[in-house]
């Protein structure tokens, strides 16, 4: 059972307008969230992350977004940039020490 | 700055054969995570260890088994292999004082392809 849902595969974003990529979770357990950015040949790297106390979380052109109550949670990218295609990674952990748990990822294509 | 090192990059090996992959954590790192990745999948955790002990199981097959050595390299070793294995394998270290907010360093990865 999937507990980290990215339900787009891919997204085709103009350059300069605004990424939006969505995560859904199921363990209402999970402690912190965050996001990793994967180049091809390259291992995930990561970007930013919430607290599961927190609602927003801004990293320059990066924001995540946590909605508890929907179990839904969003990292904005704004302004996209070509270097910013990638595959994204939609993690969680549920305590200290514990592994991260992935989503599928989603495809994110910035269009000059 | 040195990274999380995993060798070899790629593997090639026929079924039933014997797999070893290596990772070298960042210095000073004290625990490593495997996860497998295979295509267009999402990366599923193995096997996490801390201070040479195992800290946490996964999806890992009987088949498959793990250490970490006194200078905190980690091995994967994986047996009988099936078609189904192949796929991405990722290492990732972290500093324990750090895991709270989940950051891990990702290697680049080692291809195993069974044929």
């Amino acid at each position: 059972d999937q507990q980290v849902k990215q339900n787009s595969p891919s997204l085709s974003v103009q350059e300069g307008r605004i990424s939006i990529l969505n995560c859904d979770y199921t363990n209402s357990m999970f402690d912190y969230f965050l996001w990793y950015k994967k180049y091809p040949a390259e291992g995930p790297t990561f970007l930013i992350s919430i607290s599961s106390i927190k609602d927003k979380n801004e990293d320059g052109r990066f924001t995540v977004f946590l909605n508890k109550s929907a179990k839904h949670l969003s990292l904005h990218i704004v302004p996209s940039q070509p270097g910013d295609s990638a595959v994204y990674f939609c993690a969680a952990i549920v305590a200290r020490n514990t592994p991260l748990v992935f989503g599928k990822g989603t495809r994110l294509s910035v269009i000059a | 700055a040195a990274g999380v090192i995993q060798s070899p990059r790629h593997l090639i090996k026929e079924k039933r054969e014997t797999a070893t992959l290596k990772c070298y954590p960042i210095p000073r790192h004290d625990t490593v995570y495997w996860y497998q990745q295979g295509p267009g999948q999402d990366p599923q955790f193995l096997i996490s260890f801390y201070e040479k002990m195992q800290s946490d199981k996964g999806s890992i097959p009987d088949r498959f088994s793990a250490q970490q050595f006194s200078d905190y390299h980690s091995e994967l070793n994986m047996s009988s292999l099936e078609l189904g294995d192949s796929a991405l394998y990722f290492c990732a270290s972290s500093l324990l004082a750090g895991v709270n907010t989940g950051e891990l360093f990702f290697g680049e990865g080692s291809r195993l392809t069974v044929l």
